[in-house]
């Protein structure tokens, strides 16, 4: 139980492009997911917490019109990277945490989406 | 956010070998999960531990809220342990350390 998916694995796009991302709870539903992104070598920094019917959080240096979420359903949030640079290379990763989990915070994490500008 | 420290950074294991790794963190926390990330990237959940003590195989986890610290113990490690285990308290969202990369040699 309590799997994520991401689509696409890896994606390569030219400068100047836009590409979404999709992160989907496949057996549970998520009020709320999260968006992450890790360079090579580099830990996990948290770029927005996604809400369901509601417009996203951004941690700070994030640009929020760079990186469009959208969290339209319970199973779905979107992430998409707008007018795309050769610095927004990088892994993308969301996270989920089950709806209705009482006091339990746990995140489960989909296997990540690899991002190449050229 | 919260300040989060692991050591060491990283550790080469013969196989057997039984291993300890820790992490501290700068204030309270609600949620403490701890993670393997595999070679492709995925991050596997280890153990969800706020506080107290988990076992799961050859793993075990502690967590001492109060003292703001947690433990990842790993028991006859195994080549398959390899990788970055990487430890993140949190209130709600999560702060990642910089994660122990784990070697274990055959």
């Amino acid at each position: 139980g309590a799997v994520v998916s991401q689509h696409p694995s890896w994606v390569i796009c030219k400068s100047g492009t836009s590409v979404k991302i999709e992160c989907r709870s496949l057996d549970f539903q998520a009020t709320t997911m999260f968006w992450y992104r890790q360079f090579p070598k580099q830990s996990l920094m948290l770029m927005a917490t996604s809400n369901e019917g509601s417009k996203a959080t951004y941690e700070q240096g994030v640009e929020k019109d760079k990186f469009l979420i959208n969290h339209a359903s319970l199973t779905l949030s979107t992430l998409t990277v707008t007018s795309a640079h050769p610095e927004d290379s990088s892994f993308y990763i969301c996270s989920a945490t089950p709806s209705g989990g009482g006091q339990t915070y746990e995140q489960y994490f989909g296997p990540g989406t690899r991002l190449t500008v050229t | 956010g919260i300040q989060v420290e692991q050591s060491p950074p990283d550790l080469i294991l013969q196989e057997g070998a039984n291993s300890t790794l820790r992490c501290n963190f700068s204030d309270s926390v609600n949620n403490l999960q701890w993670f393997h990330q595999n070679p492709w990237g995925q991050l596997i959940n280890l153990f969800y531990i706020p506080s107290g003590t988990k076992q799961n195989g050859r793993l075990s986890a502690t967590t001492v809220a109060t003292e703001r610290y947690s433990l990842l113990y790993i028991s006859s490690s195994q080549t398959t342990d390899s990788g970055v285990y990487f430890c993140a308290p949190g209130p709600y969202k999560l702060s990642f350390g910089a994660g122990t990369t784990v070697t274990v040699r055959a």
